[in-house]
């Protein structure tokens, strides 16, 4: 199937610091989702975004719908241990069976 | 409390034995998905399901199963022709197919390890 490239594939940043992650895709999608997982859990979903240009926050976080439709980025400012996990990016298209999602970008924050 | 359920969290198959795990949803979700996640990996889709007793497959689907019955119900059997099926197996719903209807949920996720 289809994958999206998600990068960087790992970070390692300081606490307070900020991290920004991208997902790309040579399809054009309708929705982009940002999700974190923790281990051993279902991903929980952080920020929906469903037009392009779109920019939506959701606390310290902020994501971006690409305006060529085939990218966005999920940044998180100022990192807090509990940041730590596993990021994914998904796109929907306009067939409601398919999703595409990137690897994940896994996030340490060291104190 | 709305949510997706899955059950059980941690099941052990044998050799030659199918499993079934469940997903039951109180979402009112017209469309629920099968996911498989492989340690380090994205999630491939298994089967999904638009609307009652309608399924389709997704990329991964061979040596699965399912059946939509209900609405709020999307059991997955793991048959015995699936011959690689230790992994992390998640459920989803989603509203409908537009706007926010776009939008994926997850269950908790299943872990199925062959003994």
């Amino acid at each position: 199937g289809q994958q999206l490239n998600q990068s960087p594939q790992s970070m390692f940043i300081q606490e307070g610091e900020d991290a920004s992650m991208n997902c790309t895709s040579s399809s054009i999608f309708n929705t982009w989702l940002w999700y974190k997982q923790d281990p051993g859990e279902g991903p929980v979903l952080l920020i929906a975004l469903y037009k392009a240009g779109e920019l939506t926050s959701n606390g310290r976080l902020t994501a971006q719908f690409g305006i060529t439709r085939k990218d966005s980025f999920l940044n998180i400012s100022a990192s807090i241990p509990s940041d730590v996990g596993i990021y994914f990016c998904a796109g929907r298209g306009t067939n409601a069976g398919k999703s595409t999602f990137g690897d994940g970008t896994t996030l340490t924050v060291k104190p | 409390d709305g949510g997706i359920t899955q059950s059980p969290k941690y099941l052990f198959r044998k050799e030659g034995q199918n499993v079934t795990l469940s997903c039951e949803q109180n979402l009112n979700h017209d469309a629920m998905y099968w996911y498989r996640q492989d340690p380090g990996q994205g999630l491939r889709l298994i089967y999904y399901s638009q609307i009652v007793n309608d399924f389709q497959k997704g990329d991964i689907a061979e040596g699965y199963s399912v059946s939509r019955e209900k609405k709020e119900s999307f059991p997955l059997t793991v048959t015995s022709a699936q011959k690689n099926p230790t992994a992390f197996y998640l459920c989803a719903s989603t509203p409908g197919t537009a706007g926010s209807g776009n939008t994926i949920y997850f269950g908790e996720g299943s872990w199925l390890t062959v003994v």
